[in-house]
């Protein structure tokens, strides 16, 4: 099992262009979650999902649209980058029977 | 508000000592997380707590949970440099969606010979 993948690992990005990140799992989670890092900030929820088709906002929504393709696959949004969302992006799966969420690798997002 | 507070954030500890870290909350919840990262990779979970009075122990590192208190603690004991890491705590508050994590700000651990 892979767990958790994250694509890209890295990107850079100019002010106003957009991107997907990708993030699939092969755990046969339920639920799914996108979380940013920034120093000294921990990390805070963007949006999570409970199963395929519903999605909710976490603690920093804005500037980002989820997509809940299927079981495996969580992608995130980014419409018109800004500096602000500059940052490391993580997701996250967690079974309806476990109570660990398990992380992937991560992608590091700079916008100029 | 959720608010998750650890202390401290910074720690510079040596080999062979003790110390403790803490996790404050401010809402009622049953599930602590501990979570070890190291520089430039993703999380590790070291322990999930689920219940008031819960301990758990792996190695050099035991967490414990008072939900009524709303206050977890990581015992380091007998410190290594392996260690070293950043331990991020994050209290699980559940929703429709599943049990959404909200996280300290995390402590910074240097353990020097």
């Amino acid at each position: 099992n892979a767990g958790v993948t994250q694509t890209p690992k890295f990107q850079v990005l100019k002010t106003g262009q957009s991107m997907t990140l990708q993030c699939a799992q092969d755990m046969n989670h339920n639920s799914m979650y996108w979380y940013r890092q920034d120093p000294g900030m921990g990390l805070r929820l963007i949006y999570y999902s409970a199963s395929e088709g519903t999605t909710d906002k976490g603690e920093v929504p804005n500037g980002y649209n989820v997509s809940r393709l299927n079981k495996r696959e969580f992608s995130l949004r980014l419409e018109s980058a800004a500096p602000s969302q500059t940052s490391v992006y993580f997701c996250a799966s967690v079974g309806r029977h476990t109570d660990t969420q398990y992380f992937g690798p991560g992608t590091r997002l700079t916008v100029l | 508000e959720l608010k998750v507070e650890q202390n401290p954030l910074f720690l510079s500890m040596q080999e062979g000592k003790n110390y403790t870290i803490y996790c404050n909350y401010s809402t009622t919840s049953d599930r602590l997380y501990w979570y070890r990262q190291d520089p430039g990779k993703s999380l590790e979970s070291l322990f999930v707590l689920l219940s008031n009075g819960a301990v758990k122990q792996e190695g050099r590192l035991m967490a414990s949970l008072d939900t009524k208190a709303r206050l977890s603690t990581l015992h380091i004991t007998a410190a290594v440099h392996d260690l070293s890491a950043t331990y991020f705590c994050a209290v699980g508050i559940d929703s429709n969606s599943g049990y959404a994590l909200n996280f300290g700000k995390g402590t910074s651990l240097l353990v020097t010979p």
